[in-house]
């Protein structure tokens, strides 16, 4: 069965730098979730996206910024990195509507360093 | 999230042992879900409770919901070496449909030979 898919799966970064992370979510989810999580930390929610609108926000920094395009997948922009931004983000999706029971599927997500 | 206390915060099991983990909440909660996190890698969605009560079942791994306390508890009988990881506990605590989940801080199970 497809997965919700991620790239890259590493990515390494200077500070300042900017970086992109994707997310393509199963095939008719149409809600996206964004998550950080820090080393040894929980996850933190970030942003979450309906039909390519904005649908919530999180802790999310100014100098992030994401979108969902018209085949639903997302990217999540990062900009002016700082090496505190180093974490695993992880990107969700699920059928909007959809039976609560049903619960994420999450991405294998992408590991940040900043150096 | 403070709002989801996860206890222990790590335990280690000789196979074949049984054990539980506890996720307490102090909000009032609308669903509450349970993920299986190998380190360094994505979730992997075990159950879902959301009436006070429930109990559901997969394999050797049981959860249940307290309505009363806010708390569900997370049993995996008869350990095995696959077991092993990281348990997090997220919680719904809106009653909208397009929610976004809070964690707790994780349980690191290690399941000993």
């Amino acid at each position: 069965a497809a997965g919700v898919i991620q790239s890259p799966r590493h990515l390494i970064k200077e500070k300042r730098e900017t970086a992109t992370l994707k997310c393509y979510p199963i095939p008719r989810h149409d809600t996206v979730y964004w998550y950080q999580q820090g080393p040894g930390q929980d996850p933190q929610f970030l942003i979450s996206f309906y039909e390519k609108m904005q649908s919530d926000k999180g802790s999310i920094p100014d100098r992030f910024s994401a979108q969902q395009f018209s085949d639903y997948h997302s990217e999540l922009n990062m900009s002016s990195l700082e090496l505190g931004d180093s974490a695993l983000y992880f990107c969700a999706s699920r059928p909007r509507g959809g039976k609560k029971d049903y619960g994420y599927t999450f991405g294998s997500g992408t590991r940040l360093t900043v150096v | 999230s403070q709002e989801l206390e996860q206890s222990p915060q790590s335990l280690i099991v000789q196979e074949g042992k049984n054990l539980t983990i506890n996720c307490t909440s102090s909000k009032t909660l609308y669903g509450l879900y349970w993920y299986k996190q190998k380190y360094g890698e994505g979730l992997i969605f075990l159950m879902m409770l959301q009436k006070g009560g429930e109990e559901k079942s997969h394999e050797k791994i049981t959860a249940k919901l307290d309505e009363k306390k806010q708390q569900s508890s997370l049993h995996i009988t008869a350990s095995q070496p696959s077991h092993a990881g990281i348990y997090l506990c997220g919680a719904d605590f809106t009653p909208l449909n397009d929610y976004k989940l809070s964690f707790g801080a994780g349980t690191t199970v290690t399941v000993r030979a």
